[in-house]
């Protein structure tokens, strides 16, 4: 069964620190990796995606993956108050495009 | 342009009410889903369609019936709903279902009250 882990947290961090999510996955046939971004009430936003082993950056994202350790990373500079939301980790396997979700993590920036 | 767009963006209807849920995209993607979200839930996978053919049916109830007009339209018919359906309905598209790595891009969403 696939699975994909988050800490579901709040994780709270103050206003212009690093913010560090992180996500495992089961499956070692997991090909793509998405990071969703979704305020209360709103639909997910699409803001990273990584394909290969290592770091991927925009702007004040950088996404990084590990395949060996199954591990895939999302890191938030400087930030914001308005990051305020609940990040999403989604995986898919070789094949077809269809997307295992992580139950997400609640982000918390304080002013 | 990374837009899908979906109507109504909110939507009340009674158990034997019939109503559909429209999603549109002009990015030219072949591939679109369907999903619903619970509150405090990561969205589950309805269904696909890919080049306008259903693809995957999530064992969904038959009281949720979609339909692809044509590559930039999808709706979902609903009819006899219960009140355990109330959901945040998602629309995504992706430029096609054959692959991996093809990025989904959502829609604001349907928010459906059953009552």
């Amino acid at each position: 069964q696939k699975e994909v882990e988050q800490n579901s947290g709040p994780l709270s961090v103050p206003e212009g620190a690093i913010a560090s999510l992180n996500c495992t996955y089961s499956d070692r046939g997991s090909q793509s990796f998405f990071w969703y971004r979704q305020y209360s009430g709103k639909s997910p936003e699409l803001i990273m995606f990584i394909y290969s082993n290592g770091d991927k950056e925009d702007g004040r994202f950088t996404a990084q993956l590990n395949k060996a350790s199954q591990y895939v990373s999302l890191l938030i500079r400087d930030s914001q108050p308005s990051d305020s939301a609940t990040y999403l980790c989604a995986v898919n396997v070789g094949g077809y495009s269809t997307l295992t979700f992580g139950k997400g993590t609640m982000l918390l920036v304080s002013p | 342009d990374t837009e899908v767009t979906q109507t109504p963006k909110h939507l009340v209807m009674g158990m034997t009410n019939k109503k559909s849920l429209k999603c549109e995209q002009h990015m030219g993607h072949r591939a679109m889903y369907w999903y619903k979200q619970k509150a405090k839930k990561p969205p589950e996978l309805m269904f696909v369609y890919s080049y306008e053919k259903l693809s995957i049916n999530e064992s969904v109830p038959s009281r949720f019936s979609p339909e692809c007009p044509n590559s930039s339209l999808l709706n979902l018919h609903l009819h006899a709903l219960q009140p355990e359906d109330s959901a945040l309905y998602l629309c995504a598209s992706s430029q096609d279902h054959t692959g991996s790595s093809y990025e989904q891009y959502f829609g604001p969403g349907t928010r459906l009250t059953v009552t």
